[in-house]
């Protein structure tokens, strides 16, 4: 079955620092990979995906992710956090095929020290 | 706004009774996902449509649950016989499938928050 690790539940850098939030998923082949934002009293936000070629996407806000198969991860990074990417991470993985089913990790809480 | 829309975006009940929540997908999207959220924990997949077809639900949807989306265009989630533990945030989203160019990205309303007393 499939499924997606984050194993960091909470982080926090300061503002302008470098972030890099991890992300393993657990799957037969290479699946669709996303990474989405949560913001306090918002709907989650797709921020980029991967399905296919380069391993390095590009995403909104400044944010990429790396794709590796070897090591079956997905992380994000971003190489100057501001104070309002302060919010709540998801990785997910979805079929290479249809994309029917959507699963999601259970987080990374994002923190912004001043 | 032309975004996903749910209603109501909050509901308090009591143990025992039935709620319905409401959700308004984008209007050219032709899937429909239903999502629940618990504090600290990622989305959870309950079930999806595609136009009117519901093509899978869960096994953690008990029969207390109901889902239908009767003319493909807006859904509704049903909870008979509400338990403490059936509180969350309840999230829709929906998507355009278009087979071979189908590109999975998900868009999501507000979410639905369900407190049971």
């Amino acid at each position: 079955a499939q499924s997606v690790t984050q194993p960091d539940i909470h982080i926090t850098v300061s503002e302008g620092a470098s972030l890099e939030l991890r992300c393993n998923y657990s799957y037969g082949a290479t699946p669709y990979l996303f990474w989405y934002v949560q913001s306090p009293g918002q709907g989650l936000q797709l921020l980029l995906k991967y399905f296919s070629g380069d391993t390095l996407v590009q995403g909104i806000k400044g944010f990429e992710a790396e794709f590796k198969r070897s090591q079956s991860s997905f992380n994000l990074r971003k190489p100057s956090v501001h104070w309002s990417d302060a919010a709540e991470y998801f990785c997910a993985v979805a079929p290479y095929s249809s994309a029917s089913k959507i699963i999601f990790g259970s987080g990374t809480r994002l923190s912004i020290r001043p | 706004d032309t975004g996903v829309s749910q209603d109501p975006r909050h509901k308090i009940t009591k143990r025992g009774q039935n709620v319905t929540f409401r959700c308004d997908p984008i209007s050219e999207h032709n899937r429909l996902y239903w999502y629940r959220q618990t504090l600290g924990q990622g989305p959870e997949f309950l079930t999806y449509f595609q136009n009117e077809a519901q093509l899978e639900k869960s096994r953690l949807l008990s029969d207390r649950f109901s889902a239908e989306r009767p003319k493909g265009s807006f859904s509704t989630l049903e909870i008979q016989r509400t338990e403490q533990g059936d509180s969350a945030m309840y999230l829709c989203a929906s998507s355009l499938y278009s087979g071979s160019s189908n590109t999975g990205e998900l868009f999501f309303g507000e979410g639905s928050r369900l407190t049971v007393l």
